[in-house]
Order: C-alpha cells, then structure tokens, then sequence
C-alpha cells in the first residue's frame, strides 16, 4: 500500500544551525510533493511546493529537495530561529484519481535559544 | 481578508448525538476537504468536494456526511455512526487545478461528554 514516512521523534537543535526534515514515500510515483507547517492547535499552513521534474526548491531561508530515485524529500531550514518550533508536514497526490493530497504524520521540531 | 472560517472551536457532543461542523471559505476556490487528526498523526481525509452539488468520500468516510450547497460552504456533520469521533478536525480549500496549495481553517475540537 501507499506509504508517507516522516520521523516520528522530535527534532532538538540548537538556534543558528540548520535542521533538516526527511519525507519518505513508498509505492508511488507523486507528480508533487508541498511542505506545511502547522503550531499547536492550528491549521496546517502551506510553506513550498515541488514538482517531480525540479530537484530543489528554496524560499528564503528554506529548502526542499526531491529526489524521486530514493522517494524520499529534504526540508532544510537554515539559520533556524526558536519561532521555527513547530510540527512540519509533508504531502503529496498519492492518488491522482482524486486530486486530494495524502498528509505524513510529520515531524515536530524544536530550536532550543 | 480571505480564508476560512471554521466554527465552533470546540465542541461537545453526547452520545448518540449528530453534530454539524461549519466551514465557510470567501477565497473562491473550487475544491474543499475536510480531515481528521489524532494527537500524534497526520491529517486523513473524511470527505472531498470538487465542485458545488458534488463530492466523494476520502479514506475514513463512515460516520460522516457532507453536503455542498454553496460554492462557500462544506459543512461536515458527524453522525451517531460515528464511534469514535474525539478528534480535531480540519477544512482546507484550493483551487481545483491539481497540485495547488490547500488552505486551512484553525479547526474544531470535537469531545464526547
């Protein structure tokens, strides 16, 4: 069956340096794959967007790669800051007959200042 | 300011109770979803809606029902089918191109007296 894979750990770094986010999938064959971030008790917000034909994507002090050999996604946040802290999910259309997006648990990443 | 609106913020229901959960989006989108997440997981889609007057079932359906009236609204009702409906539940919308960005509402935080 389809499969999204985020780790399930939280992520500890320390302010300044960058931390990185894994994204595996399984079993398919996205034409996208999109970044959210969603803080406690809110609503998941869209942060990036890359398609199959672009290895890396950026926006200010993010990035994402994907690499459709491995099936597998890095999300970057560099200089990261403590208003970083927050659960960060990644998505794709795991189904194009539906055109609805299949979410990955995500990963919860704290910067320590 | 567009977005969406989800109301109430919390809820409570008794058992053997329906309730209705209010989604309203001003950003002329097409397409609305609506997900459920539990501490700890990723979103799953209950329901969709391409279009006005039409929508399908996402992965775990049963217990919920949906209606699509309104190009602005999509509003969930859990039913007593539901067993276990203690959850918080999230509306998205997006344009129905595929591989657009969803937007989300702040959620409703359903609890079973």
């Amino acid at each position: 069956s389809q499969k999204i894979e985020q780790n399930s750990e939280a992520l500890n770094i320390q302010e300044g340096k960058t931390a990185t986010l894994t994204c595996n999938y399984t079993n398919y064959s996205p034409a996208y794959l999109q970044w959210y971030r969603q803080d406690p008790g809110r609503g998941p917000v869209f942060l990036l967007l890359i398609r199959e034909n672009e290895k890396e994507k950026r926006k200010e002090r993010l990035k994402v790669t994907f690499d459709t050999t491995l099936k597998q996604s890095l999300f970057h946040i560099t200089a990261s800051q403590p208003a970083d802290s927050a659960t960060y999910l990644c998505a794709l259309d795991m189904d194009m007959g539906r055109r609805a997006l299949t979410f990955g648990s995500g990963t919860r990443l704290q910067v320590q200042p | 300011d567009g977005g969406i609106t989800q109301s109430p913020k919390y809820l409570f229901r008794k058992e053997g109770q329906n309730v209705t959960l209010s989604c309203e989006q001003n950003l002329n989108h097409d397409a609305m979803y609506w997900y459920r997440q539990d501490p700890g997981q990723g979103l799953r889609l209950i329901y969709y809606s391409q279009i006005v007057n039409d929508f399908q079932k996402g992965d775990i359906a049963e217990g919920y029902s949906v209606s699509r009236e309104k190009k602005e609204s999509f509003p969930l009702t859990v039913t007593s089918a539901q067993k276990n409906p203690t959850a918080f539940y999230l509306c998205a919308s997006s344009s129905a191109v595929s591989n657009q960005p969803q937007h989300f509402g702040d959620g409703t935080r359903l609890s079973i007296l």
